[in-house]
């Protein structure tokens, strides 16, 4: 079964725009961490952001914020004032347990912006 | 800094050749991941070491894969034989053990396997 769902295989938005990025996770893990990555066309992966199952805050990275819903176990990535370097591959991904291990990606989000 | 060195960038092979894909991390870490990715299954993780000592290799495809981690500075992913399903891009990533899991990725190896 698959861990970490992005149900959109790509997306357009105007350039300005702020962009949400959807991602639900499956785990029964108490602590567990949430990661995004962006994958320009270079090809290089570049962590975007981080959040704990157990901060109570949204974790926020200059124009990223991660909307953590634990309930609804999404972690939607937005990204605000959206910029044509912007336009990437990006990642979801999940740290299961309390350790730094077997982190597992989504198949991810193609992010097309528009001028 | 983190940094990670993967070797070779990219490699063209034929059908049965044996492929070795090499990882050098350039700073200290714990964990070491090898992913592979590909348009069909976007990132696998493949295996994943802790301080050298394989834990998880349950996403390695089949026995024709096999990886080693001989001491903190380099590891390799071998196939053999290759087959044309094996063409993808692999990426070594590192982790430092701490809470937020960060991992630091190399540029990747693509393979093609005619």
């Amino acid at each position: 079964a698959q861990k970490i769902t992005q149900t959109q295989p790509g997306m357009f938005v105007q350039e300005k725009e702020a962009v949400t990025l959807d991602c639900t996770y499956d785990t029964s893990d108490q602590s567990y961490g949430l990661f995004w990555y962006k994958q320009p066309s270079s090809g290089e992966m570049i962590f975007l952001i981080y959040q704990g199952s157990y901060d109570e805050q949204n974790a926020t990275e200059g124009r990223y914020s991660l909307n953590f819903q634990k309930a609804r176990k999404s972690a939607n990535l937005v990204i605000s004032a959206s910029q044509l370097g912007d336009s990437a591959m990006y990642f979801c991904a999940m740290r299961e347990g309390d350790r730094d291990d077997k982190i597992i990606f989504g198949k991810g989000t193609r992010l097309h912006i528009l001028p | 800094d983190a940094g990670v060195i993967q070797s070779p960038r990219h490699e063209v092979t034929e059908m049965g050749q044996e492929v070795t894909l090499r990882c050098k991390p350039i700073s200290g870490h714990d964990y070491l991941f090898w992913y592979r990715q590909t348009m069909m299954r976007g990132l696998e993780l493949l295996i994943y070491f802790n301080n050298n000592v394989p834990i998880d290799d349950s996403g390695m495809p089949e026995d024709r894969f096999s990886a080693k981690m001989p001491n903190a500075s380099f590891s390799t992913l071998k196939i053999q034989p290759s087959e044309p399903r094996d063409s993808a891009v692999y990426f070594c990533a590192i982790g430092r053990g701490v809470k937020s899991g960060e991992l630091f990725f190399g540029e990747g190896s693509r393979l093609t396997v005619l």
